[in-house]
């Protein structure tokens, strides 16, 4: 079985701030990881995506995240954060063995304050 | 990426009737997913829903109750039956493109059963 967890319902952030969104994972096998946005009263929006290669990935709207296999974490990150990134966000998991289902964490709300 | 419509983007209906959620994308595409998500909370995958086989439910969501249809590469229908005030929910669906693992979602349904 796959499954996320983001330990963090709120996280605030000064404007300016880095800012961090946390994200741990458990599959059987190898992971794709993924994290998406939902502004409100919107759909989901893809933000970048770890399937293999180098464990830092770059994203829309600045974002980046860091796959960390031995911690089993994927962490969204953001080195000075906007008002505008005030949003909820996703962590999924994805196993590469088996099945095209993605499993989504709880999402964490996100605010920047100015 | 793809542009991905659905209809309705919200409704009221009476407990006992059924709904159909259309769901239109701007491209041909094997996989499409449907989604439940209680405003502001975490997304679960109802089904499973690829062109020229039947849906794949996950545990806890039925075909008699979740019916869906998929006649062609760019539509999908999913069907809420004899509502009832639990399935007041959002309804999202999503494909995925190509072999990039990464799904687009819709706008989203907002029902709301009464």
């Amino acid at each position: 079985a796959q499954s996320v967890a983001q330990p963090e319902d709120q996280v605030n952030v000064a404007e300016g701030n880095p800012l961090t969104v946390k994200c741990t994972y458990s599959v059987s096998g190898n992971p794709y990881l993924f994290w998406y946005v939902q502004y409100p009263n919107r759909g989901l929006q893809f933000l970048l995506k770890y399937i293999t290669g180098d464990n830092l990935v770059k994203g829309s709207y600045g974002f980046e995240a860091e796959f960390n296999k031995s911690q089993t974490s994927f962490h969204l990150k953001k080195p000075s954060a906007l008002v505008s990134d005030s949003a909820l966000y996703f962590c999924a998991v994805r196993d590469v063995i088996g099945n095209e289902k993605l499993t989504f964490g709880t999402g964490t709300r996100l605010t920047i304050i100015p | 990426s793809a542009v991905i419509s659905q209809k309705p983007s919200r409704d009221i209906c009476q407990r006992g009737t059924s709904l159909t959620i259309q769901c239109q994308v701007d491209s041909q595409v094997t996989m499409m997913f449907w989604y439940r998500q209680q405003p502001g909370q975490s997304l679960t995958l109802i089904a499973t829903a690829n062109q020229g086989s039947e849906a794949t439910y996950e545990s806890g969501f039925v075909i008699d109750k979740f019916p869906i249809s998929r006649p062609n590469l760019t539509f999908s229908t999913l069907t809420v039956s004899n509502m009832s005030p639990e399935d007041s929910s959002i309804y999202l669906c999503s494909v995925e493109i190509g072999s990039s693992y990464e799904q687009y979602f819709g706008p989203g349904t907002r029902l709301t059963v009464t």
